[in-house]
C-alpha cells in the first residue's frame, strides 16, 4: 500500500472535466508540495504539474493542480483521447527523507 | 534540448550486481540534484534514490538501502546506480530524472532501462 493513496481508475466522456484525488498525511502532503506525471503506457512518466498548481511550459492549461491540508488534486477539463494514460501525484515524505507516489489512477476516455 | 538516457539494464542472475548508467546533456548537469526511479512490470512509480549537485547529499529508499550507490561524475555530466544482491523484486525499467529544485519533483524523466533479475 503507497503512503499516498489515489484512486485506481476514473473515467469521462471527450470534452468533460474530470478530477483525480491524492490523499496523504502532515508527513507528505500536509507539510510538501504536490507534483502530478503523466504515464502513457509504454513511455516514461511526463511532468503535469509542480509545487501544488504549477504548469511547466508546454503543459497546456487544460491541466490544474490544487491542495488543501493533506489532500490535493488534479483536473483536466476539456478532456480529451489523447489524455488516456496513468496519473500519479508525489510528494516528499518527511517521516522517510525521500519521495513517496501514489499508486496511480488510470484515467480512461469514454 | 534537455535529454537524460539510461544504459546497462539486462539480465541478470539473483544475487548478481549491474551498474545503471544515465548520460545528460542540453543542461549543465553540475547544477542539478538528480533521482533514480523504478517502475516493476505493471505496477506504479517507485523513488530509489537521490544525489545533490555535488554529491554530498544522497538518500535512498528503505527497500533498496545497503544493496543500491547511487553516484555521479560531473565532469563525464553522467548520473549511476549500482546495484549488488540483486533480487526477482528488482525487475522494473529504472529511469533518472532531474531534480530542477531539490525539493522532488522530476523533469525530464529518460525514457528507461529495463533490469530483469531472474536465474
Amino acid at each position: 500500500q503507497s503512503v499516498v493513496s489515489q484512486p485506481p481508475s476514473a473515467s469521462a466522456t471527450p470534452g468533460q472535466r474530470v478530477t483525480i484525488s491524492c490523499s496523504g498525511s502532515r508527513s507528505n502532503i500536509g507539510s510538501n508540495y504536490v507534483n502530478w506525471y503523466q504515464q502513457v503506457p509504454g513511455t516514461a512518466p511526463r511532468l503535469l504539474i509542480y509545487s501544488d498548481d504549477q504548469r511547466p511550459s508546454g503543459v497546456p492549461d487544460r491541466f490544474s493542480g490544487s491542495k488543501s491540508g493533506t489532500s490535493a488534486s488534479l483536473a483536466i477539463s476539456g478532456l480529451q483521447s489523447d489524455d488516456e494514460a496513468d496519473y500519479y501525484c508525489a510528494s516528499w515524505e518527511d517521516r522517510l527523507n525521500g519521495v513517496v507516489f501514489g499508486g496511480g489512477t488510470k484515467l480512461t476516455v469514454l | 534540448q534537455l535529454q537524460l538516457v539510461e544504459s546497462g539494464g539486462g539480465l541478470v542472475k539473483p544475487g548478481g550486481s549491474l551498474r545503471l548508467s544515465c548520460a545528460a546533456s542540453g543542461f549543465t548537469f553540475s547544477d542539478y540534484y538528480m533521482n533514480w526511479i523504478r517502475q516493476a512490470p505493471g505496477k506504479g512509480l517507485e523513488w530509489l534514490s537521490y544525489i545533490s549537485s555535488s554529491s554530498t547529499t544522497i538518500f535512498y529508499a528503505e527497500s533498496v538501502k545497503g544493496r543500491f550507490t547511487i553516484s555521479r561524475d560531473n565532469a563525464k555530466n553522467s548520473l549511476y546506480l549500482h546495484m549488488n544482491s540483486l533480487r526477482a523484486e528488482d525487475t522494473a525499467v529504472y529511469y533518472c530524472a532531474r531534480d530542477p529544485a531539490g525539493t522532488g519533483w522530476f523533469d525530464p524523466w529518460g525514457p528507461g532501462t529495463l533490469v530483469t533479475v531472474s536465474s
